[in-house]
């Protein structure tokens, strides 16, 4: 299977706090994607890291790639409230741009 | 900012009744997808489609599914013959160069089969 799988499946941390989100993927890749969705809507881009990059940055979320232990983690810093969602890493097939995987998903509740 | 939209955005339907879930994406994106999600699961791909016809689907995506790509606008997924266990929130996603960029969710449609 090519499935992504976040771990931890839940995490609940105070606001300002760093969230860490882990997803391990079983087969090769061309890309890891994160997405973030508020309950019941849906899914939202976060970033994209191709497989020979190592770490992205996009304002408070730093992503990082390990192709050698197939495993990705995505990093919010300072967290808000407004950040509690789920989170899913996504890998895609390598089937020429035709599918793209979710894994379960991590839910990340932020108290105020 | 360009947006994929999904109507309707809540549709409850009769075991057995055909279903069509309707979706907009964005103007100059080539690559289309639906995805399903079964409440508090995770999003399950069903078909991706690229250039007037189907690239890939999954297992879930037998005989009774269908898409179509009507106009130059609408991208609808059809379900033939609805039963219990296709209740589940139906995305679209659309994206301009396939699995290498983001793709872009609608809000949805939640299907509940009664």
């Amino acid at each position: 299977s090519q499935q992504g799988e976040e771990d931890p499946q839940a995490l609940s941390i105070q606001e300002g706090e760093n969230a860490t989100m882990n997803c391990s993927y079983k087969t090769s890749i061309n890309n890891l994607q994160w997405y973030r969705q508020n309950s019941g809507r849906g899914l939202v881009h976060l970033i994209l890291i191709r497989s020979n990059e190592r770490e992205k940055h996009s304002g408070r979320l730093r992503v990082t790639l390990d192709t050698s232990k197939k495993s990705s983690s995505l990093l919010i810093t300072a967290s808000r409230a407004a950040d509690t969602a789920s989170y899913f890493c996504a890998t895609d097939a390598n089937t020429g741009g035709f599918k793209t995987i979710f894994g379960a998903g991590t839910r990340l509740f932020v108290k105020a | 900012e360009p947006e994929v939209t999904q109507t309707p955005s809540h549709q409850v339907t009769q075991m057995g009744q055909e279903v069509i879930l309707r979706c907009v994406p964005i103007s100059n994106h080539l690559y289309f997808y639906w995805y399903r999600q079964i409440l508090g699961q995770k999003v399950e791909f069903l078909v991706s489609f690229y250039n007037n016809e189907i690239s890939e689907k999954s297992e879930i995506f037998d005989d009774q599914f269908s898409v179509e790509r009507p106009d130059g606008s609408n991208f609808t997924l059809k379900i033939r013959s609805t039963k219990l266990e296709d209740s589940a929130m139906y995305f679209c996603a659309s994206s301009p160069r396939g699995t290498d960029y983001g793709y872009t969710f609608g809000s949805g449609t939640r299907l509940t089969v009664v």
